[in-house]
């Protein structure tokens, strides 16, 4: 079946434009997840979602972050005015239940290219 | 706060021989710990998890793990890898509470010489 899809795959912003990248989880997953990994290091978490209620948002590096899954499917995680230290790829996983012990499934994530 | 360290940053195995990549976690309570391997260009796939019962856990592509729990370990092993086994791998921990968000290592990248 499909898995979870993000697009665009690359983007290339110059510092201060902003952005918006986009996550389709499995279909029915209620839980979302957005991390960032930056060059050479494990991802990190950013925020989660379950449903369309964002429930935990700790991880988001400023106030210039935003995400939001309004229907409790797609997901959109917004960037203003970039910033260089952005560049990242960003990863957006799923899973159908929640609890600790369920498997979220990761997309090929989105590379973030701040000039 | 819970944390996982991967000691090693590079590991060069020669294709045939065995693997051992090694996990350490620091977490409170009953760790819910995880394995996922990423190949270039590819998204993290989960090889295997723990949260209870066996401490060896059999996962998928010929990897288990083994739960130390007296050690804060949690490491990977493949008794003979294959050169498509090279890729980064990333030992994970669950956060806890109500938000379920993966604490990962920094990872190993794997390297299988010929």
């Amino acid at each position: 079946g499909a898995g979870v899809s993000q697009s665009p795959r690359y983007k290339v912003a110059k510092r201060g434009q902003d952005v918006a990248l986009r996550c389709d989880p499995i279909s029915g997953h209620v839980s979302l997840f957005w991390y960032q990994q930056a060059l050479g290091q494990g991802p990190e978490f950013l925020t989660y979602f379950q449903n369309e209620a964002q429930l935990d948002k700790s991880g988001l590096p400023s106030d210039r972050f935003f995400a939001e899954r309004p229907e409790g499917s797609v997901s959109t995680l917004k960037i203003q005015r970039t910033q260089q230290e952005d560049s990242a790829v960003y990863l957006c996983a799923s899973k159908d239940r929640t609890g600790w012990q369920e498997t979220q499934y990761f997309g090929p994530g989105t590379r973030l290219l701040v000039l | 706060a819970q944390s996982v360290t991967q000691p090693d940053i590079h590991i060069t195995v020669s294709e045939g021989a065995s693997l051992e990549l090694r996990c350490n976690y620091s977490y409170g309570a009953t760790p819910y710990l995880f394995w996922y391997v990423q190949s270039p260009g590819q998204g993290l796939q989960l090889l295997l998890k723990y949260f209870s019962g066996d401490t060896l856990v059999q996962g998928i592509k010929g990897f288990e793990a083994e739960f130390k729990r007296s050690q804060s370990s949690f490491n990977l092993r493949k008794p003979s890898v294959h050169w498509s086994d090279a890729a980064e791998y990333f030992c994970a921990v669950v956060s806890g509470g109500g938000a379920d968000g993966l604490t990962f290592g920094k990872g190993t990248h794997l390297i299988i010489q010929p």
